[in-house]
């Protein structure tokens, strides 16, 4: 079973200042990682994504997130929040645990970041 | 067109209607997903098909009803629902992947309120 915690419902940074959404994960064989984002009263936009290879992985609109296994974390950063960025964030596991030929994502709760000017 | 293509964006309806929800996606995928997203709640997988056989049903009532007739078209038939059925629903389209890690795409959700 896969299952992925992100903590902190709710994040609130300055403009210009470091975002930091916190995601851990747990999967019983390699997972495959998501970063997504919802903008209000729209779908999901994949952000940024961890399959295999290098560890730290660049996304869309500055974010990047680093795969640490030790830790079982897949924390997305952004240097510097910008107003726009203002949304909700949600992290998701994938992994082939059932065999399947499919993309079976499992999401964490979402965090919905707030950017103050 | 954008990639994956819900309508309508938003619906009403009366518990004893019957009403569908349509699904477009025009990426080439061959697998397509049925999510539900209530406030508060993780995104809940509700249906999976794949290559048009459906491959998940995550222990969803039967008032819900999905229908794939091609890869590229998706619908979820209502009938007799609840006030708690009020949610957005997704939909979502990947190709198949062997190790399982395709990425969603999704559409921009239809907003369900049953009153």
């Amino acid at each position: 079973a896969q299952s992925v915690t992100q903590l902190g419902s709710h994040v609130s940074v300055s403009e210009g200042a470091l975002v930091l959404l916190r995601c851990n994960y747990s999967s019983s064989v390699p997972p495959y990682l998501f970063w997504y984002v919802q903008y209000p009263n729209q779908g999901l936009q994949l952000l940024l994504k961890y399959t295999t290879g290098a560890t730290l992985v660049k996304g869309i609109n500055g974010f990047e997130a680093e795969f640490k296994k030790s830790e079982t974390s897949f924390h997305l950063t952004k240097p510097s929040a910008h107003m726009s960025d203002a949304a909700e964030y949600f992290c998701a596991v994938s992994g082939n645990a059932g065999g399947t030929s499919y993309g079976k994502l499992t999401f964490g709760q979402g965090t919905i970041l707030t950017v103050h000017p | 067109e954008t990639g994956v293509t819900q309508t309508p964006r938003h619906l009403v309806m009366g518990m004893t209607n019957k009403k569908s929800l349509k699904c477009e996606q025009h990426l080439g995928h061959n697998a397509m997903y049925w999510y539900k997203q209530s406030a508060k709640k993780p995104l809940e997988l509700m249906f999976v098909y794949s290559l048009e056989e459906r491959v998940e049903n995550n222990s969803v009532p039967s008032r819900f009803s999905p229908e794939c007739p091609n890869s590229s078209h998706l619908f979820l038939h209502l009938h007799t629902l609840q006030p708690e059925d009020s949610a957005l629903y997704l939909c979502a389209s990947s190709r198949r992947d062997p190790l399982g890690g395709g990425e969603l795409f999704f559409g921009e959700g239809s907003r369900l309120t049953v009153l």
